[in-house]
């Protein structure tokens, strides 16, 4: 049973440019988040994707933007880069279950690098 | 609002001792409470849940932890610590409400085991 898949592992961009990062699910699960993690800080929350919708943000500008396909992986794109983007990104996947608490499962995550 | 305050961003302990991370939260309606390992260079594992049942949560790695409301606090605590427990520890809270039930993390706690 796969777990929760990223790609690329890592990348390194110039300031200005755009990204696109990659996460399939966990097999079964329906729902993808996505988090920001500093050097040195806790994950921090920036959106979530359920149905190809984007359910929840977080405090984040609209430079960031995501997409979910109908076999539930989901894309992460972020336009002009800047240095503080710098961080590893995170793609959680859970299983949305009606009126039940769902746990979310964190695949490897993408260092990003801007230069 | 819901937030997470990890105290101790660095614990030190000798292999075999009592492991003790600290959690408190901050949350306007019953939380769900997690706590997750980070080892270097990889994503976030599960180590337990509190998801409103039973107050004393086991996990793996012989990890467990205890929710006590009048506290607000959720620590996490291993009897006896092994080498391969070195990493950094992050607990999360979410509303549990569903619907777009994002985590929000505490800063983390580095965790080092010394012979």
């Amino acid at each position: 049973d796969a777990g929760v898949t990223q790609s690329p592992t890592h990348l390194i961009k110039t300031r200005g440019q755009q990204v696109t990062l990659r996460c399939s699910p966990k097999s079964g699960h329906d729902t993808v988040s996505w988090y920001q993690q500093a050097l040195g800080q806790g994950p921090q929350f920036i959106f979530q994707y359920y149905e190809e919708e984007e359910r929840q943000r977080g405090n984040f500008p609209d430079r960031f933007s995501g997409h979910q396909f109908p076999n539930y992986s989901s894309e992460l794109n972020v336009n002009a880069l800047l240095l503080g983007d710098s961080a590893l990104y995170l793609c959680a996947s859970s299983l949305e279950e009606a009126g039940r608490q769902y746990t979310q499962y964190f695949g490897p995550g993408t260092r990003l690098t801007v230069l | 609002a819901q937030s997470v305050t990890q105290l101790g961003s660095h614990v030190s302990v000798s292999e075999g001792a009592l492991v003790l991370l600290r959690c408190n939260y901050s949350s306007s309606v019953p939380p769900y409470l997690f706590w997750y390992v980070q080892y270097p260079n990889q994503g976030l594992q599960l180590l337990l849940k509190y998801t409103s049942a039973a107050t004393l949560v086991k996990g793996i790695n012989g990890f467990e932890a205890e929710f006590k409301k009048s506290e607000t606090s959720f620590h996490l605590t291993k009897p006896s610590a092994h080498m391969s427990d070195a990493a950094e520890y992050f607990c999360a809270v979410s509303l549990g409400t569903g619907g777009g039930n994002k985590l929000t993390f505490g800063t983390g706690t580095q965790l080092k085991v010394e012979l």
